[in-house]
């Protein structure tokens, strides 16, 4: 069965270090999110791509937080430099682009963030 | 902008049904997505609304109201695996961005 792949599952970072996070969505899915979920808190969009251009992107902290996902299939999210605030779990989904409207969102198992 | 609303908390009895409801407000709504979240897991997909009207899957069932901006999740038959957080999701088209935006989910935990 497909998956989203996502690395790495942990990631232990000191502060003001620079911190990067790899997605490879299902083959085929136009559409790639990247979330930031805190501990108790629903999933919070950071950025969202249709093929290789950012669709949205209002929520995502530019002075520290970059994404690209260059030839429209994986993407990278970074963030230069961390601060104790980004600990958390680190979500890329994808979903597929129907005429109606994308299907629902898969995702993958998460990148969980501790800056310390 | 965007508002999704949930209750933060559920607690019900095991081979009860319980209801989770969501209200939400969007400048273009285009479809509402019900997501279970296990402690620790990534959400996984329960059910799509893009009409009114109740749809039912097995022991789950979810109903949408776009006039009203609402849903709810009904599960039935509970069983202490459904113990997990319930996640509202709405795709908005406001701006023509089609974003996919999440409620702060409803824990819910089931008891013997």
């Amino acid at each position: 069965e497909a998956e989203v792949a996502q690395s790495p599952r942990y990631k232990i970072t000191e502060k003001s270090q620079a911190v990067a996070f790899w997605c490879d969505p299902i083959s085929g899915h136009a559409t790639l999110y990247w979330y930031r979920q805190i501990l108790g808190q629903g999933p919070e969009l950071l950025v969202q791509f249709q093929d290789e251009s950012v669709v949205d992107d209002s929520q995502l902290p530019k002075d520290r937080f970059s994404a690209e996902r260059l030839k429209g299939v994986d993407s990278t999210l970074k963030i230069q430099p961390a601060e104790l605030g980004d600990s958390a779990m680190y979500l890329c989904a994808s979903s597929y682009v129907r005429f109606q409207g994308d299907t629902e969102a898969f995702f993958g198992q998460g990148t969980r963030l501790t800056v310390v | 902008g965007q508002n999704i609303d949930q209750p933060t908390e559920m607690t019900a009895t095991e081979g009860a049904i319980v209801q989770i409801n969501c209200t939400y407000q969007t400048s273009g709504f285009n479809g509402l997505f019900w997501y279970q979240q296990h402690a620790g897991e990534a959400p996984t997909f329960l059910s799509y609304n893009v009409l009114d009207g109740l749809e039912e899957k097995g022991r789950f069932s979810s109903f949408l109201s776009r006039s009203k901006g609402y849903s709810y999740l009904l599960l039935k038959e509970l069983q202490m695996k459904d113990s997990a957080s319930y996640l509202c999701a709405v795709r908005d088209f406001g701006g023509n961005t089609g974003k996919l935006i999440f409620g702060q989910g409803t824990t819910l935990q089931v008891k013997p």
